[in-house]
């Protein structure tokens, strides 16, 4: 079965220019997670939707980062304008439905370089 | 809220050592509890998980941990060091309920000498 699929594995912009992260999750699963993670920080939980609906933003960074989910199997993590401390590596991952004791399964992640 | 504490970034171990990679969470309900593994470039992949039942829990590439509740502790361990293991390793701990979220631990790296 495939994995979590994230494009594009690798990008580097330049500052001001929009970046559009790319996500297809497990079929089958009801749960979507983007992380990002950073050598400072760690991994952080950006955002989650369920049966692609957003259900908490809170670790959005601000309001140059937005995240959608048309339906089940996309999702996009938008970063508009960039800067170079967005600078990272962005991780889509997913869970099928059933509580919180199930696992969450991680794409191999975008990384992201903004010079 | 929850939180979980994995003491210093780096250990380092001879091929064929014990490996012991520390774990501990606060919580004031029951946790689920989660090791991950990242290897070089890649994503997380589940080692082993907690959620109920028997506390000595067994995953992949012969990992283990335990679960403490009087210690708050979910230690994992490996008999033998591989140069395989080398791979930075996550903690993390959820809860109770359709929504509640995965909050991870700042991970460790672990190297492996020959």
């Amino acid at each position: 079965d495939a994995g979590v699929i994230q494009s594009p594995r690798h990008e580097v912009t330049e500052m001001g220019q929009e970046v559009t992260l790319r996500c297809k999750p497990i079929s089958g699963h009801d749960y979507l997670f983007w992380y990002r993670q950073t050598m400072m920080r760690g991994l952080e939980l950006l955002i989650y939707f369920n049966n692609n609906v957003p259900i908490d933003d809170s670790g959005m960074p601000e309001d140059r980062f937005s995240a959608k989910m048309p339906n089940a199997s996309f999702s996009t993590l938008k970063i508009q304008p960039s800067e170079p401390r967005d600078s990272a590596v962005y991780f889509c991952a997913s869970s099928p439905s059933g509580g919180s004791g199930n696992t969450i399964y991680f794409g191999e992640g975008s990384w992201l370089t903004v010079v | 809220a929850q939180s979980v504490t994995q003491l210093g970034s780096h250990v380092s171990v001879s091929e064929g050592a014990l490996v012991l990679l520390r774990c501990n969470y606060s919580s004031s309900v029951p946790p689920y509890l989660f090791w991950y593994v990242q290897y070089p470039n890649q994503g997380l992949q589940l080692l082993l998980k907690y959620t109920t039942g028997a506390t000595l829990v067994k995953g992949i590439n012969g990992f283990e941990a335990e679960f403490k509740k009087s210690e708050t502790s979910f230690h994992l361990t490996k008999p033998s060091a591989h140069m395989s293991d080398a791979a930075e390793y996550f903690c993390a701990v959820s809860f109770t309920g359709a929504n509640s979220k995965l909050t991870f631990g700042k991970g460790i790296t672990l190297s492996v000498r020959p």
